[in-house]
């Protein structure tokens, strides 16, 4: 296993439109998390999946914004009508109760 | 509520100069405590984490940082910087059982001299 494997790394899409990152995790974590991270700021949460169970969602996650993780296995993080303040990194980590938490190494999305 | 706040958003060391990153945190439980570190274009590797027990935990690459309950502290040190070691670090405080939520800093690049 190599760990949390994020795709695509980078995304760029014109205002309006809509976009999924996908997240594949550490196959033996059960706990799944989404975090946003802006320039020149730390990672901000955004929500987290317990097997296919989403338990918390931020406020920060506007209507536009959803997040599955069908099966319990990887999750999408879809994005529609996309503005110019969604560009970001988008962080995704896993965890277990015994193997702690575990980044990927991110998708960046630029809106344009 | 918790905070995480890391003061110096930039700190510069010369090459085998002590490293001194400072992170304060706010909780109104009993904290878990991280330093994590990120490199240009990656996601954050763990460097060390404070969960219970010991104040003082050891990390990767010659890292540690003491948990000072008294002062709501949670440093980040290295004795002897070297060049690989510039990147960008990010205090955090989690809360709940198994690690629920992180709240981050906004995160010291630190940077070395040759």
């Amino acid at each position: 296993d190599t760990g949390v494997s994020q795709d695509p790394r980078h995304k760029i899409t014109k205002r309006g439109q809509n976009v999924t990152f996908r997240c594949d995790p550490i196959s033996e974590h059960n706990r799944l998390y989404w975090y946003r991270q802006t320039l020149g700021q730390g990672p901000e949460f955004l929500t987290y999946f317990q097997n296919e169970a989403q338990l918390e969602k931020s406020r920060l996650l506007s209507d536009r914004f959803s997040a599955e993780r069908p099966k319990g296995s990887f999750s999408t993080l879809e994005i529609q009508r996309t503005e110019q303040g969604d560009s970001a990194m988008y962080l995704c980590a896993s965890s277990s109760t015994d193997y702690g938490y575990t980044f990927g190494s991110g998708t960046r999305l630029t809106v344009v | 509520a918790q905070s995480v706040t890391q003061l110096g958003s930039h700190v510069s060391v010369s090459e085998g100069a002590l490293v001194l990153l400072r992170c304060n945190y706010s909780s109104s439980v009993p904290p878990y405590l991280f330093w994590y570190v990120q490199y240009p274009n990656q996601g954050l590797q763990l460097l060390l984490k404070y969960t219970t027990g010991a104040t003082l935990v050891k990390g990767i690459n010659g890292f540690e940082a003491e948990f000072k309950k008294s002062e709501t502290s949670f440093h980040l040190t290295k004795p002897s910087a070297h060049m690989s070691d510039a990147a960008e670090y990010f205090c955090a405080v989690s809360v709940g059982n198994n690690f629920n939520k992180f709240y981050f800093g906004s995160g010291t690049k630190l940077n070395v001299k040759p």
